[in-house]
């Protein structure tokens, strides 16, 4: 059984501070991984893909994959409120069509 | 361009009817997933497509849910002789290809089953 691991939180942060959000994956021929932004009430929004050891940064978001740890996180700089809603983690198998998701950790991003 | 799209938005139905529940993909993608989430729950696998072939039906609830592709784009899934529990947000997403992909996300369509 493939599991992500979330912690649910919520995951409350000052505006203007980094937010770390966490995942932790069980398949460790798992090759693929996606961040993915859930407001309330709307759909999940892909906010980046990550493939290789390392970090990987977007504007204010940087993933970091470290696949010998089965890890993967996001970190979020200046954090804004309206970056509160939930992070989705995603992770797919090489040998899998299907990408398991976490449960997700939702993030409060106070004024 | 154009994003992925779902009809309809809401859709509210009495136990025992059937519904369909249509996903328009972005143009070009082969890939079409079909997933459902209850409220205050995670995402739930339903089904996938490549191309209109869906090699893997395993993750439908029960046989009372089906899907098809067609033309390699439109896809509908449909919920025969509905029941209470099948009350969820059903989010369909697809992507370029199949393996490694990101996905992308349509509005979703929310239904209840009264």
């Amino acid at each position: 059984q493939k599991e992500v691991e979330q912690n649910s939180g919520p995951l409350s942060v000052p505006e203007g501070a980094i937010a770390s959000l966490n995942c932790t994956y069980s398949d460790r021929v798992s090759q693929s991984f996606f961040w993915y932004r859930q407001y309330s009430g709307k759909s999940p929004e892909l906010i980046m893909s990550i493939y290789s050891n390392g970090d990987k940064e977007d504007g204010r978001f940087t993933a970091q994959l470290n696949k010998a740890s089965q890890y993967v996180s996001l970190l979020i700089r200046d954090s804004q409120p309206s970056d509160s809603a939930t992070y989705l983690c995603a992770v797919q198998s090489g040998g899998s069509y299907i990408p398991t998701f976490g449960r997700g950790t939702s993030l409060i991003v106070h004024p | 361009g154009a994003g992925v799209s779902q009809s309809p938005s809401n859709k509210v139905t009495e136990k025992g009817k059937d519904v369909e529940l249509r996903c328009d993909p972005i143009s070009g993608h082969t890939a079409l997933y079909w997933y459902r989430q209850s409220l205050g729950q995670g995402l739930e696998f339903l089904i996938y497509f490549q191309g209109n072939s869906a090699p893997d039906k395993s993750g439908l609830p029960s046989d009372r849910f089906s899907a098809e592709r067609t033309g390699g784009s439109v896809s509908t899934l449909t919920i025969q002789r509905t029941q209470q529990e099948d009350s969820a947000v059903y989010l369909c997403a697809s992507s370029l290809v199949l393996a490694g992909s990101e996905q992308y996300f349509g509005p979703g369509t929310r239904l209840t089953v009264t």
